[in-house]
């Protein structure tokens, strides 16, 4: 199983609301990462995690918080975002942090913020 | 922030002809990698050439690296109407970490 799986495939919610990107891997890769991408632009890296631990934070805003529970699992938590924040959000996996490692993505969650 | 710059930002080509596209990066890198892109969707990795490498094959793909020039080319060969999708370089920092940081990427289009 080479496959990154994310759900869901599209979500549109308010400035008030709470909600969820997830994210699953079951090729044993031990480091997985958040993009952001914005239309007609290459993704931007939000957050990795190795080994389950957070290990980069591109200055995201905290509106945005990462949760890995486990080595499969992947969330990310949303809360009060705002209308520029809608984006195609890519999740990616890779064996480790070795800068050697090709990254496997997935479909992406399009995120409408109204 | 963008390191790597594509040129062209948009190409249109026929079926059977060979389509290239560039990259240049700014600092120091372990590697660099082309990944594709369909309409909005997941990025698929293409190939990944070191930094010590200067050509690399995979199938219709050719990649050259010249560090000297801090630049790269992606040629794809013989072009079918399903290669037509974004492509993107992404040059892996020296540092150990595996932190990609995308080209602007080269908007391909193959007509049958």
């Amino acid at each position: 199983d080479t496959e990154v799986t994310q759900t869901p495939k599209h979500l549109v919610m308010g400035m008030t609301n709470k909600k969820s990107l997830k994210c699953e891997q079951h090729m044993g890769h031990r480091a997985m990462y958040w993009y952001k991408q914005k239309a007609k632009k290459p993704p931007e890296l939000m957050f990795v995690y190795s080994y389950e631990k957070l290990s980069i934070n591109e200055s995201v805003p905290s509106r945005f918080s990462p949760e890995c529970p486990n080595s499969s699992l992947l969330n990310l938590h949303l809360h009060a975002l705002q209308p520029e924040d809608s984006a195609l959000y890519l999740c990616a996996s890779s064996q480790d942090l070795s800068p050697y490692n090709e990254q496997f993505f997935g479909p992406g969650t399009r995120l409408t913020v109204l | 922030s963008q390191q790597g710059e594509e040129d062209p930002q948009a190409l249109s080509i026929q079926e059977g002809e060979n389509a290239t596209m560039n990259c240049s990066y700014k600092t120091s890198i372990n590697n660099l990698q082309w990944y594709r892109q369909n309409s909005g969707r997941g990025l698929v990795h293409l190939i990944l050439i070191r930094s010590n490498e200067r050509e690399k094959h995979s199938g219709r793909l050719r990649v050259t690296l010249d560090t000297s020039k801090k630049s790269s080319s992606l040629l794809i060969t013989a072009s079918r109407a399903a290669d037509t999708a974004s492509y993107f370089c992404a040059t892996g920092f020296s540092g150990g970490y595996n932190k990609l940081i995308f080209g602007a990427g080269t908007r391909l289009a193959v007509h049958p």
